[in-house]
């Protein structure tokens, strides 16, 4: 099945600053790739995702690149602000046909006003 | 629209007791699955639903677990004879069936489940 490492696990920033998480995926058939945004007490909200039909794709101030070559994928979010706080998933299909997702172990990020 | 809605928020059940976890999907979306989040981790896998069958439930812990979809919509996730490692989070998606694998799903609230 499919396995997806996230690193790092805790990221802080100051306000300002980029952010940049990084995952990795094992089987070479995956061809989607979400990001999810979890606060505390609420369920995930996707934020932004990728098809490996194109190597990245932005929406204002978060990009995903895909390297589908290396097996990896990153978030990127530019001129981070305190509501960014939050843990991060990063996630790939399952292994199956059917679309269930492997999410990473997840980041914790807190942005320093 | 509405998004995905999951009842109850919370539950607090004694050790040995059954349990019944509710999901309404977003109306039109075929598919539908349930998650497991455990203090401080990721999120485990543990069915999924098209319409009104399971084509895969190999994410589930054991046979104490069981779920159920009726009409293509509603969900139920029961848990019998509830353990103390049962205590998680419990969430549930769904998707509109486009293509296998690349679905994007929405998550609801999720209901926090606490055994004693």
């Amino acid at each position: 099945g499919e396995n997806v490492e996230q690193h790092p696990s805790t990221l802080s920033v100051q306000e300002g600053d980029s952010a940049v998480i990084k995952c990795t995926y094992s089987d070479s058939a995956s061809n989607y790739f979400p990001w999810y945004k979890q606060e505390l007490g609420k369920g995930p909200q996707l934020i932004i995702d990728i098809r490996s039909n194109v190597g990245e794709k932005k929406d204002q101030r978060i990009a995903v690149t895909l390297n589908k070559t290396a097996k990896h994928f990153s978030l990127h979010i530019t001129e981070t602000q305190p509501e960014d706080s939050a843990v991060y998933f990063c996630a790939a299909p399952g292994g199956t046909s059917y679309g269930k997702l492997t999410f990473g172990q997840g980041t914790i990020l807190t942005v320093h006003p | 629209g509405a998004g995905v809605s999951q009842s109850p928020s919370n539950k607090v059940t004694e050790k040995g007791k059954d349990v019944e976890l509710r999901c309404d999907p977003i109306s039109g979306h075929t598919a539908l699955y349930w998650y497991r989040q455990s203090l401080g981790q990721g999120l485990e896998f543990l069915i999924y639903f098209q319409g009104n069958s399971a084509p895969d439930k190999s994410g589930l812990p054991s046979d104490r677990f069981s779920a159920e979809r009726t009409g293509g919509s509603v969900s139920t996730l029961t848990i019998q004879r509830t353990q103390q490692e049962d205590s998680a989070v419990y969430l549930c998606a769904s998707s509109f069936r486009t293509a296998p694998r690349t679905d994007t799903q929405y998550f609801g609230p999720g209901t926090r489940l606490t055994v004693l």
